[in-house]
């Protein structure tokens, strides 16, 4: 099985470019989760989807960021403008609620750097 | 937002040794994971918890879920060069919600 599927692997651009990452989850999970990660904050959820539905994004730091699930098979996440903090490693994660187990699986994350 | 109480930071140990880790939160998680991440990965799911109480074991790395539901503990016996990472606790409130992380621990071993 393939696991998830994160792209770009690495992007570099400059202040106030506008950003996509995208994500793949594993076919059959209903959860999709963003994460960020940077050394001084560590691992910070931002946005997660169940059913393709937003359900928490109180995590997205600024009106900056927007994340959407327009099908079970696919998500972006959205940086417009860009700033140079917002260089990080961004993972997505996937789950598949209902019965016991529900362990999220994270992708191999896309390292963003911002001149 | 809140975080998890990660300990230690980092361990610098010699191969064979026995590990241990633990994470602690001022608020209660209904699951308790722990999670590996090598250099330019993504974390990877070792162990998952959902009982308070719970202990459980994975080859060599035994986990266990406090009674309190505010701590959990990693253990990882007879250390080998490939258990070099960091560590990650993770909690979850509810099954569906996202996971606050802790900080991590960085494990170093010396051959």
């Amino acid at each position: 099985d393939a696991g998830v599927i994160q792209s770009p692997r690495h992007e570099v651009t400059e202040m106030g470019q506008e950003v996509t990452l995208r994500c793949k989850p594993i076919s059959g999970h209903n959860s999709l989760f963003w994460y960020r990660q940077t050394m001084m904050r560590g691992l910070e959820l931002l946005i997660y989807f169940n059913n393709n539905v937003p359900i928490d994004d109180s995590g997205m730091p600024e009106d900056r960021f927007s994340a959407k699930m327009p099908n079970a098979s696919f998500s972006t996440l959205k940086i417009q403008p860009s700033e140079p903090r917002d260089s990080a490693v961004y993972f997505c994660a996937s789950s598949r609620q209902g019965g016991y187990g529900n362990e999220q699986f994270f992708g191999p994350g896309t390292r963003l750097t911002v001149l | 937002g809140q975080q998890l109480n990660q300990s230690p930071q980092s361990m610098f140990i010699q191969e064979g040794e026995d590990v241990s880790m633990n994470c602690t939160s001022s608020s209660i998680f209904n699951t308790w994971l722990w999670y590996k991440q090598d250099p330019g990965e993504g974390p990877v799911l070792l162990i998952a918890l959902y009982k308070a109480g719970e202990l459980t074991s994975n080859g060599r790395l035994t986990a266990q879920f406090g009674i309190t539901r505010k701590d959990s503990f990693l253990n990882i016996s007879a250390s080998i060069p490939s258990d070099v990472g960091i560590y990650f606790c993770a909690g979850q409130k509810g099954g569906a919600d996202g996971l606050t992380f802790g900080k991590g621990t960085h494990l170093i071993i010396q051959p």
